[in-house]
């Protein structure tokens, strides 16, 4: 199985970058997934990656992998405060990542 | 419905009783999961039906936890003598094909263990 981490908690300014991490140990998985979850509501999936890429943008997020680190990464480029979420990686649907707590500061 | 749907929304039971948590997933989707979130941790998978094939159980914690899906649709994830550890969020997702497609999530159950 994959064992998977996460910071727990990341707060930055307004209008700042956000770079939420996550690193994994199995490298099997061939989707890897990025969810947002807000408070009281479900899960969202925000972007995926396949495993043979390095990258995807898509608007104000850029995803990286970084196969050789085994470390996973979503960009959130002029963050703002509906952001504000818990966010979490996810490889194959199966193994999630702890969650990062991000807070958005006006 | 539009959406995945789980009821109850919350659950308080007794410790050693048994409790049942259904799942109605979206119409057509033929993948559905079963997850655990507990305080401070991330999702735990727990079980994942696809279609008429065997279920994968390989995320269920112990023998108490067990999950069917009938006729390819609802499913119901029942936990026997619950224990005050079970206390968690139990979400659970559908999907229209494999690993490889979104997955929607329900709101989740949140069961406490007294």
């Amino acid at each position: 199985g994959e064992d998977v981490e996460q910071s727990l908690f990341l707060s930055v300014r307004e209008g700042d970058s956000s770079v939420i991490n996550c690193t994994y140990t199995d490298s099997s998985s061939t989707y890897l997934y990025w969810y947002k979850q807000e408070p009281g509501a479900g899960l969202q999936l925000l972007t995926y990656i396949f495993s043979n890429m390095d990258m995807k943008q898509d608007q104000r997020l850029t995803v990286l992998l970084n196969k050789k680190d085994k470390h996973l990464s979503l960009r959130i480029a002029d963050t703002q405060t509906g952001d504000s979420a818990i966010y979490f990686c996810a490889f194959n649907q199966f193994y999630f990542g702890t969650g990062t707590s991000l807070t958005v500061i006006p | 419905g539009a959406g995945v749907s789980q009821s109850p929304s919350n659950k308080v039971t007794e410790k050693g009783k048994d409790v049942e948590l259904r799942c109605d997933p979206i119409s057509g989707h033929t993948a559905l999961y079963w997850y655990r979130q507990s305080l401070g941790q991330g999702l735990e998978f727990l079980i994942y039906f696809q279609g008429n094939s065997a279920p994968d159980k390989s995320g269920l914690p112990s023998d108490r936890f067990s999950a069917e899906r009938t006729g390819g649709s609802v499913s119901t994830l029942t936990i026997q003598r619950t224990q005050q550890e079970d206390s968690a969020v139990y979400l659970c997702a559908s999907s229209f094909g494999t690993v490889n497609t979104e997955a929607f999530f329900g709101q989740g159950t949140r069961l406490t263990v007294v």
